[in-house]
């Protein structure tokens, strides 16, 4: 059964700083990994999506990659601010293609 | 587009009471799908659709039931509230027939207390 986990649970910077947050999975044959941005008491939106044939995706500030191989994902966050204080979600795909499997996310917290 | 729409933000319903929560999306998505969200367990999966008049169960299905009469409406049904049923609960979509290839549109939840 695959499992979702990321580490840390919650995170707390200055303003400006890098950042990455961690994602590991069970089952390596995956077909995509997500990350998604959940705000307090909202819906979850997506960041970035990449396919198990890719590495990495970037968006912005923000840098996804990926190693099936090993079993994770990285989310880097570049020259954080306090808008991207936020939960954190990393999902893959099951096999058949029918769900997400979460992990439980992770809380980041930039202070100004 | 409106995006995913979920009907109501907050509702509180007594033991044995049933309701529905609505979910409708205007972006044409063949996939629909419904999570719950509980402190310390993730969202996981309670039912899913992968077009009009086919549904079925994910990981959590036990006292749900769906229907998909149209592309658009993928209504979610408590048929006698527990409390064990208090949760967020989210609607999301995508294009494609399954979670694989697409990015997932979630709607904005609906908060559901069962006393």
């Amino acid at each position: 059964k695959q499992e979702v986990t990321q580490i840390p649970a919650a995170l707390s910077v200055p303003e400006g700083e890098n950042l990455v947050l961690n994602c590991s999975f069970t089952d390596s044959a995956i077909y995509n990994l997500q990350w998604f941005r959940q705000d307090p008491g909202k819906g979850l939106t997506s960041l970035l999506l990449i396919q198990s044939s890719q590495r990495e995706q970037t968006s912005g500030r923000l840098n996804a990659s990926l190693d099936k191989s090993s079993g994770r994902s990285t989310l880097y966050i570049a020259a954080s601010q306090p808008g991207d204080s936020a939960t954190y979600l990393c999902a893959v795909s099951n096999q058949a293609g029918t769900a997400l499997i979460f992990g439980k996310g992770t809380t980041l917290s930039v202070s100004s | 587009n409106a995006g995913v729409t979920q009907t109501p933000k907050f509702q509180v319903l007594k033991t044995g009471q049933s309701m529905t929560l609505q979910c409708a999306q205007d972006m044409n998505h063949e996939y629909m799908s419904w999570y719950r969200q509980d402190p310390g367990m993730g969202l996981r999966l309670i039912h899913y659709s992968v077009g009009a008049g086919i549904t079925d169960q994910g990981e959590v299905p036990n006292g749900y039931n769906v229907s998909r009469s149209t592309t658009e409406d993928f209504p979610l049904r408590l048929l006698s509230a527990a409390p064990s049923q208090t949760s967020v609960y989210f609607c999301a979509s995508s294009y494609s027939k399954t979670s694989n290839t697409d990015t997932q549109y979630f709607g904005p939840g609906t908060r559901l207390t069962v006393l």
